[in-house]
């Protein structure tokens, strides 16, 4: 089965800096590599995609790469603001739906 | 994107027995999920809800354990039997709501259950 690496455990940044994140993923057949955001007591929130087709997306100050030969793919988070602090989860899908997580990245953002 | 409900909201119960959880949402959807997270940890995949037939399970759960009822494609529930403190996590459902835009999945609120 699928299996997600996710590193790092734990990062801090100042305020304004960027955030960098990454997933490695096993099966070559996984097509979708969703990002949430976990705030502490909440549900995990989706916050940007990536499929198989693309290389790149992004969202205002958020963006994703995926490089499928190598089999990983980054969440970037720029000019990072306090708001940013939480949990994210990288994730990896195959058509059948069923995502694998990875083990999550505690997000600090220090003013 | 849907709206999803759970309930309840949290529990706290006593080992031995059983507590249902419902997921509800308020448009109709192709897939419905079960997911456990425990404390501090990452989100596992318990099982599909599938509507009108048998959840598929993933390794390391079984129906025993954790019935899953799916009688529409609004409506989940998830049962966890005879629990013990090791079933203590935040139980989520999650959804798909459109083959068309295939794999996006949203979470409902969650279930904190505590098993004493």
């Amino acid at each position: 089965g699928e299996n997600v690496e996710q590193h790092p455990s734990t990062l801090s940044v100042q305020e304004g800096d960027s955030a960098v994140i990454k997933c490695t993923y096993s099966d070559s057949a996984s097509n979708y590599f969703p990002w949430y955001k976990q705030e502490l007591g909440k549900r995990p929130q989706l916050i940007i995609d990536i499929r198989s087709n693309v290389g790149e997306k992004k969202d205002q100050r958020i963006a994703v790469t995926l490089n499928k030969t190598a089999k990983h793919f980054s969440l970037h988070i720029t000019e990072t603001q306090p708001e940013d602090s939480a949990v994210y989860f990288c994730a990896a899908s195959n058509s059948w739906g069923k995502l694998q997580f990875g083990a999550g990245t505690q997000v600090v953002v220090t003013p | 994107s849907a709206v999803i409900s759970q309930k309840p909201s949290r529990d706290i119960c006593q080992r031995g027995t059983s507590l249902t959880i419902q997921c509800q949402v308020d448009s109709q959807v192709t897939m419905m999920f079960w997911y456990r997270q425990q404390p501090g940890q990452s989100l596992t995949l318990i099982a599909t809800a599938n509507q009108g037939s048998e959840a598929t399970y993933e390794s390391g759960f079984v129906i025993d354990k954790f019935p899953i009822s799916r009688p529409n494609l609004t409506f989940s529930t998830l049962t966890v039997s005879n629990m013990s403190p090791e079933d203590s996590s935040i139980y989520l459902c999650s959804v798909e709501t459109s083959r068309s835009s295939y794999n996006e999945q949203f979470f409902g609120p969650g279930t904190r259950l505590t098993v004493l």
